[in-house]
């Protein structure tokens, strides 16, 4: 069974500040991604990095894959109200994940103004 | 632009009841996934489907059964509710393997008591 640990599990810091969100395994993933879920809906997807020390960054947020492809990590700039939620990392198996995802237990996020 | 609905958005019933949650798309996606989340678990894969009339067991499939008779219709049965499958069900596609991301319905909650 893999196994995904996040850290950690809640973060309250000041708008403006910046933050690093960590999601670790002992087992090697096709590929990672990131979801970000607010109250009452469903996640929804961040990004996909699937090569072993890829860095992508969308605005704010810079995530990168691990160079064993067994850790990642989202890091926010500026952090802002907005970007307050749950963040779930996820991770897709030797099989192209078509078994379905493993996913963290996730990270709250509040972004005090 | 939903593209993926969950119906009913909420549900309470007995204990002992049979319970039918439905996911449909508009996608035409292969793949379809059914998770449940729940504090200090996270989302947890209950059955999935990689195309009509083929399901395949997740980690957590006792209890459940599904159906998935077209392609956008996948439909999850909890034959005998009990109060351990009081949870917040969120069905998923994804066009390609999991890997490729999935977008998530907005989640039944299901309350048995």
């Amino acid at each position: 069974t893999q196994l995904l640990e996040q850290s950690p599990q809640f973060l309250s810091i000041q708008e403006g500040e910046n933050l690093t969100v960590y999601c670790n395994s002992s087992s090697v993933f096709s590929s990672l991604q990131w979801y970000r879920q607010e109250p009452g809906e469903g996640p929804v997807l961040l990004v996909t990095v699937v090569t072993g020390g890829e860095v992508k960054k969308l605005k704010r947020l810079t995530f990168q894959f691990g160079d064993a492809r067994k850790d990642s990590s989202l890091h926010i700039t500026a952090a802002q109200p907005g970007d307050t939620g749950l963040y779930l990392c996820a991770g897709g198996d030797s099989g192209g994940g078509a078994d379905g995802l493993t996913f963290g237990k996730g990270t709250h996020l509040i972004i005090q103004p | 632009d939903a593209g993926i609905t969950q119906s009913p958005r909420h549900k309470v019933t007995e204990t002992g009841t049979p319970v039918t949650l439905r996911c449909h798309q508009t996608e035409n996606h292969r793949y379809m996934y059914w998770y449940r989340q729940d504090p200090g678990h996270g989302l947890r894969l209950i059955h999935y489907s990689y195309g009509v009339k083929d399901t395949d067991k997740g980690e957590v499939s006792d209890g459940y059964s599904v159906s998935r008779s077209k392609t956008e219709d996948f439909l999850l049965t909890l034959e005998s509710a009990t109060s351990s499958q009081t949870s917040v069900y969120f069905c998923a596609i994804t066009f390609g393997t999991a890997n490729y991301g999935y977008t998530f319905g907005s989640g039944t909650r299901l309350t048995v008591v």
